[in-house]
């Protein structure tokens, strides 16, 4: 069967200082891979997705990026944060085939907070 | 764009009671829709879904049924538990990397 691994679950880093988050998914091949973030009162906002190692879709300008080194690893990244980077960061995957059949799997997510 | 529109709640009912979340949507071409859930502190599960218009989707006792002239997918449920207290969030899908657009979210409380 298919899981999805984020780590850390939760995590207080200082404005300015660098962010990196790793999610991994197992028990399938070739997934679309998808960053989200959550912030308080609005909902859900793509950050960035994958269809495939190196290529990297950014949905809205921001401080942070996203890397796909392998085929199912997907990280989440920024060089310096800033107090608006806060929120809750949740992973997702969906099979490349079948995708609106199963929906989107989610990670379990990160509480970021900026302090 | 596509959008998702929803009420952020929070809807606090009491145990048993007849529950009703509405959604609607902006959307060109035909989207497939969708209900999550997140309990407190976990990421979202697909709760539901319909693909074309009339679909009704069930589980675990939630329905919502695809709205077309509407445009819209209410999330239903005959008799609320205390466990059923989540935030729902109604979403839809299209496009060519099949993007998920989520809708603000409606925050479920139900007391004894």
């Amino acid at each position: 069967s298919q899981t999805i691994h984020q780590w850390p679950a939760t995590l207080v880093q200082p404005v300015g200082s660098p962010l990196s988050l790793e999610c991994t998914v197992e028990g399938t091949s070739n997934p679309n891979l998808y960053w989200y973030r959550q912030a308080a009162g609005r909902g859900l906002q793509l950050l960035f997705y994958s269809v495939g190692i190196g290529q990297i879709s950014s949905e809205v300008p921001q401080n942070l990026s996203a890397s796909r080194p392998q085929d199912r690893q997907f990280i989440l990244s920024s060089k310096k944060l800033l107090l608006s980077d806060s929120g809750f960061y949740l992973c997702a995957w969906s099979d490349r085939d079948t995708p609106l059949v199963y929906g989107y799997t989610f990670g379990s997510g990160t509480r970021l907070t900026v302090v | 764009g596509d959008s998702v529109t929803q009420m952020e709640g929070p809807v606090t009912l009491s145990e048993e009671a007849f529950l009703t979340i509405n959604c609607t949507y902006t959307a060109t071409g035909y989207p497939s829709l969708f209900w999550y859930v997140q309990y407190p502190g976990e990421g979202l599960q697909l709760l539901l879904k319909a693909t074309k218009a009339d679909d009704k989707g069930s589980n675990k006792g939630f329905e919502a049924t695809y709205r077309k002239e509407t445009t819209s997918f209410h999330l239903e449920k005959g008799s609320v538990q205390v466990s059923d207290s989540a935030v729902y969030f109604c979403a839809l899908s299209q496009g060519g990397y099949q993007k998920v657009t989520f809708g603000i979210g409606t925050k479920l409380q139900v007391i004894p």
